[in-house]
C-alpha cells in the first residue's frame, strides 16, 4: 500500500542551526509530494510541493526540499531556523488510486532551542 | 480572501452525546474534504464532497459519522453517539481542483470525548 513515512517524531535544534526533516515514500511512479506545517493554533499550511521537473523545490518561509528517487525521499531543509519555525511538519502525497485523498506521514514535531 | 473556517475550534463532550462540526470552505471551491487525526497517528482522509455530492466516503470510520453539504456550500460532520476513540483533531479542506494538489486546510476542530 502507498505510504509516506516520517521517521522522526520529535526534533530539537538550536535557533540559527540548519534543519533537515526526513520523509520517505513508497510508490511506484513519480509521486506528487508535499510538505505542510501546522503551527500552534493554526491550520495546515502548504510549505512546498513537488510535481515534476527540478528536484530541488523552493517553498515559503525559506524552506526547500529535494526529491531523490534513488532514496525514495523528499527531505525538507532550512539553512537557519528561527524560533517561529517551531511547529509540526507533515510530509504528504495524493493517493495513487485516488488523487483526492492526501496521504500524510505521521508528522515531525520541531522544537527550537534558544 | 477568507480561508477555510472551522467551528468550533474545541469541543469537549461526554461519551454518548452528539457533536456537530462545521466547515466553511473558501468561496467558489466545489471540493470539500474532511480529515481526522487521532492522537499520535497520521492525518487520515474521511470523505470528499464535490458540491453537495459525496464523491468518496471510503474513509468514514462507521455509521456514527454523518457528513452533509446541503447546497454545496458549508459542510457539517455529525458524530452520534460519540465514543472515546473519536477524540482527535478534525480537519476540513477545500479546493477548486478535484485532486488533492491544491487543497487549503482549516485550523481544525479538536474533539475530546470523555
Amino acid at each position: 500500500a502507498q505510504s509516506v513515512t516520517q521517521p522522526d517524531i520529535h526534533i530539537t535544534v538550536s535557533e540559527g542551526a540548519s534543519l533537515e526533516l526526513r520523509c520517505n515514500y513508497s510508490y511506484g511512479a513519480t509521486p506528487y509530494l508535499f510538505w505542510y506545517v501546522q503551527s500552534p493554533g493554526q491550520g495546515l499550511q502548504l510549505l512546498l510541493k513537488y510535481f515534476s521537473g527540478d528536484t530541488l523545490v523552493q517553498g515559503i518561509k525559506g524552506f526547500e526540499a529535494e526529491f531523490k528517487r534513488s532514496q525514495s525521499s523528499f527531505n525538507l531543509r532550512k539553512p537557519s531556523v528561527h524560533w517561529s519555525d517551531a511547529a509540526e511538519y507533515f510530509c504528504a502525497s495524493p493517493g495513487y488510486s485516488s488523487a483526492s485523498k492526501i496521504i500524510f506521514g505521521s508528522g515531525t514535531r520541531l522544537s527550537i532551542r534558544p | 480572501e477568507a480561508g477555510v473556517t472551522q467551528f468550533p475550534s474545541h469541543s469537549v463532550i461526554e461519551k454518548g452525546q452528539t457533536v456537530t462540526l462545521r466547515c466553511d470552505p473558501i468561496s467558489g471551491h466545489d471540493n470539500l474534504y474532511w480529515y481526522r487525526r487521532v492522537m499520535g497517528k497520521e492525518i487520515k482522509f474521511l470523505l470528499h464532497f464535490v458540491k453537495e455530492s459525496k464523491q468518496d466516503e471510503s474513509g468514514m470510520p462507521n455509521n456514527r459519522f454523518l457528513a452533509e453539504r446541503t447546497g454545496g456550500t458549508y459542510s457539517t460532520l455529525k458524530v452520534q453517539p460519540a465514543e472515546l476513540e473519536d477524540s482527535g483533531v478534525y480537519f476540513c479542506a477545500s479546493s477548486q481542483v478535484e485532486d488533492g494538489t491544491e487543497a487549503f486546510f482549516g485550523q481544525g476542530t479538536r474533539l475530546t470525548v470523555v
